[in-house]
């Protein structure tokens, strides 16, 4: 099975400021079609996750621009410009390039 | 609209059985992957089941192998999850989930709990 590993964010964000959240597969999540299944995802508290991009890079429909997504091979990486207080929740990371489907163990977003 | 509402969810005692639901409206069900995925109190996203539009061809995590069965109802839009021999690890929050156009999962019901206990 494919393992993601995300990192922390060091501690909470401030309103406005950006924010960055690292993702690492233990190996490379390009399909043999050449395309990178790599998305993100965006749990709220008590909420359903909710897709915020997939492929790497491509917001879903309704996800604010401030979102953005970059990466290749085993590094990705999930960026907000601006943080806003509704962004509060916890990130996942997870690749649909094989099964069994995997999920980052998640990183907590708190603002300050 | 696109709607997932998942049901069936409770308690059981370990070794028995339950069967979740999943209604489906406001896209073309027949024509899309459709998952399970589950989270376990306070912990994170497990994916344990994937099915074909078609329902052809079924995927299951190790975890649940032998154990749970995916299945769907086409005429009814409806998604299913057959679960025997439970266990107390089992217990978590199960959400029905759409598949997308490039293999990810863009919708996710709000969730359903299934507790295992004595």
């Amino acid at each position: 099975d494919i393992v993601m590993t995300q990192t922390e964010l060091s501690s909470p964000v401030t309103l406005g400021q950006p924010a960055s959240i690292s993702c690492r597969s233990s190996q490379s999540l390009v399909h043999s079609n050449g395309n990178t299944y790599l998305n993100w995802l965006q749990q709220r508290p008590g909420q359903p996750p909710r897709l915020l991009i997939y492929k790497v890079s491509n917001r879903f429909s309704g996800v604010p621009d401030r979102f953005s997504g970059s990466g290749a091979g085993t590094d990705f990486t999930l960026k907000i410009s601006r943080v806003e207080a509704e962004d509060v929740g916890v990130y996942y990371c997870t690749q649909a390039t094989q099964f069994p489907y995997t999920f980052g163990q998640g990183t907590k977003l708190e603002i300050k | 609209e696109v709607q997932l509402v998942e049901s069936g969810g409770g308690v059981v005692q370990p070794g028995g059985s339950l069967r979740l639901s999943c209604s489906a409206s406001g896209f073309s069900f027949s024509t899309l992957w459709m998952h399970w995925v589950r989270q376990a109190p306070g912990k994170g996203l497990v994916w344990i089941s994937q099915i074909t539009g078609d329902g052809s061809i079924t995927t299951y995590a190790d975890s649940v192998k032998g154990r749970f069965t995916i299945s769907r109802d086409n005429a009814k839009n409806t998604l299913y999850l057959q679960m025997s021999s439970l266990r107390a690890e089992d217990t978590a929050v199960y959400y029905c989930a759409r598949g997308g156009m490039n293999t990810e999962i863009d919708y996710w019901g709000q969730g359903t709990l299934v507790t295992v206990s004595s």
